[in-house]
Formats: structure tokens, sequence, C-alpha cells
């Protein structure tokens, strides 16, 4: 069963665009939501996380926005670069246990 | 310097042969991780261990066995492999088991299984 459901599966933006990629989960006892960002040949690296206590996290160009009770959380990529074409991952998972991570998203950036 | 490394890069074998993939990290980190990503990119945990102990074995056939010698180092021993062995088998650390502690992730052993 998968615990964390991720959306689109591909995305394609161009150049400048506001890339949004969709993670919903089920388990209410999840209390933290990690994104981790992906290129080819190489392992997953932390990008930006999450509480359930707030609704919205920003870094840079990257923000998480988080809707505690409709169990969704949000990657928006902001003005988006062909640097950023990786997949992404959304996970989750509650302290004192293990993460599930969703099934990833590939962005393409088009210059 | 590499934080997490794993050796080899790409592993390529047959049917019912005995591999082992090594894992370090210099991060002076107390939990280590295996993690395998399927052909769709799927990534899910197969163990973790903190200060040499197990923690975590998820629903893993037991021809895996993970061996923890000190801290630094997480090898993977897998018997008689499977075609549906092959994989992409990450590695990974952090300071503790606190969800909120960063994994920070090896570059991935690519296993071939013919």
């Amino acid at each position: 069963q998968q615990q964390v459901k991720q959306s689109p599966q591909s995305l394609i933006v161009q150049k400048g665009g506001i890339s949004i990629i969709n993670c919903a989960y089920e388990n209410t006892a999840f209390d933290y939501f990690p994104w981790y960002q992906q290129f080819p040949g190489k392992g997953p690296a932390l990008l930006i996380a999450i509480r359930p206590d707030v609704s919205e996290k920003k870094e840079g160009r990257f923000t998480i926005s988080f809707n505690k009770s409709a169990k969704q959380f949000s990657l928006h990529i902001m003005d988006s670069q062909p640097g950023d074409s990786a997949t992404y991952f959304c996970a989750a998972g509650s302290t004192g246990n293990q993460f599930y991570f969703g099934t990833g998203t590939s962005l393409t950036v088009i210059p | 310097d590499t934080a997490v490394s794993q050796t080899p890069k790409y592993l390529v074998t047959q049917m019912g042969n005995d591999k082992s993939i090594k894992c370090e990290q210099n991060l002076g980190h107390d939990t280590m991780y295996w993690y395998k990503q399927d052909s769709k990119k799927f990534l899910k945990i197969m163990f973790s261990y903190n200060n040499k102990e197990l923690i975590i074995n998820e629903t893993v056939p037991n021809r895996f066995s993970p061996k923890s010698p000190d801290k630094a180092h997480l090898n993977l021993h897998i018997n008689s492999l499977e075609l549906g062995d092959s994989a992409v088998y990450f590695c990974a650390s952090s300071r503790g088991l606190a969800i909120s502690y960063e994994q920070y992730f090896g570059p991935g052993t690519r296993l071939t299984v013919t």
C-alpha cells in the first residue's frame, strides 16, 4: 500500500515558470514531510522539509505548502531553471519511525 | 571528501550468485540505512542501524543481510541473487534516529542480475 501518493509522474515547465508537485498521505501520525531532489546518477538530497504546525515554508525559490486537514502538501519551485531538472520525491514519516517516499516526479525545465 | 561512499558503483552478476555492497560514512553519524530504488525510481527503505544495532528491518527477503562492523560502515550482503533484485541500492546516514535529522545518501550501487 502506497503510504504517500505523488503527482504528477512527470512535469515539463518553461524556464522562469512555476513547477508544482503534489503529495497526499493518509496516516495522521505523520509529523515530518521532507522533499528530496535527485539528479541522474546521484543519490537523493534533502531539499526542504516542513512540520505540520506550519502551513508554509519557503527557502529561496522553493516553497512547501501544507494542508493538514486535507492531508496534502506540495512543492512549488518559482522561477524554474534548467538546473532544477531532476526527480523530486516527497516523503512523510512520524517521530521514531521511518520515512515513506512518494513515487517521484521527473521535472524537466526547458530553456 | 565524500560524505557517504559506496562500492562498487556498478555490479553485474548472474542469478544464484552471492554479492556484497559496502558503505562507509565519514560524517560521524550514528544511524545508517539501506534503500532500494527500483526501475520506476520508487525508493523504499530496507534496513536501518543505529550505533551498530538493527532498528528497522522491512519485509525484505532474508537473502539480504546487513552487517555493521562499526558505526561508520554498513555493508549489504545478498545471497542467491534473483532477477528481481536488479535495482539501485542506496546507503544513507543521519545524525540519529530522530526523523527530522537529514539523511545523507551515497551515490548508489546499480545491481544488474542476469
